[in-house]
């Protein structure tokens, strides 16, 4: 099966400053690719599809990028409100794997 | 508005057994598969496996395949995640969450449950 790793595992950001999410998949998933957000006690929301669509209503300092094997999620200018843990997923086919999660939080 | 509406907190001791729900609105319920997501306390979400609600077709992680059984009741739009014998491992928050399909092809999870908290202890 194909493996998600995402690193780092955690972070530590000011408000306003870049803030970068890799995940990679160990075999490719051309652009097979989400992101979840999913703020403390709260139930995941999906952030991310085909790498880098953004559902409606999803801010536009968020962005993600990359196909194959290695993709990143971005979020030019940090707030307060993105403090949550991010997760990738695969879903070319099953298994629907989640990477292991990254914790974001503000210095 | 499509809604995904589990059952509530369960508490159980070790052996009992467990069946939760997850009841789908505001769509056509047998049109998408229905994913069950555990995460256990302090931990990222474990993908445990899904159900085509319009035949009842099903497909386990091999971490859970055996453990639980995921069914559905089409005719009350409803999809079971259940156990015949609960451990303190089974701990954990659970999650339902609809597949989203493009041209029939199952793609990302949207929208998810607000979860079920399972609480297993003697």
């Amino acid at each position: 099966d194909i493996q998600m790793t995402q690193s780092p595992s955690s972070l530590s950001a000011s408000v306003g400053d870049r803030v970068t999410i890799t995940c990679r998949a160990s075999q490719g998933i051309s652009n097979s690719l989400a992101w979840y957000q999913q703020k403390p006690g709260k139930v995941p929301k999906l952030l991310i599809y085909a790498a880098s669509t953004l559902p409606s209503g999803v801010p536009s300092r968020f962005s993600g990028s990359g196909s194959g094997t290695d993709f990143t999620l971005t979020i030019s200018s940090l707030q307060p409100e993105d403090v949550a843990t991010y997760y990738c997923q695969k879903y070319d086919t099953a298994p629907w794997t989640f990477g292991q999660g990254t914790k974001v939080e503000i210095k | 508005e499509v809604q995904l509406v589990q059952s509530g907190a369960e508490v159980k001791k070790p052996g009992e057994s467990l069946r939760i729900s997850c009841k789908g609105s505001g769509y056509t319920f047998t049109s998408y598969w229905i994913n069950w997501v555990r995460q256990m306390p302090g931990k990222g979400l474990e993908w445990m496996g899904r159900i085509d609600p319009s035949d009842s077709y099903t497909n386990y992680s091999p971490s859970f395949r055996g453990r639980v059984t995921i069914s559905v009741d089409k005719s009350i739009s409803t999809a079971y995640l259940q156990w015949r014998s609960l451990e303190a491992s089974d701990t954990a928050m659970y999650y339902c969450a609809r597949h989203e399909t493009i041209a029939a092809r199952p793609v990302w999870f949207d929208p998810w449950g607000q979860g079920t908290l399972v609480t297993v202890s003697s």
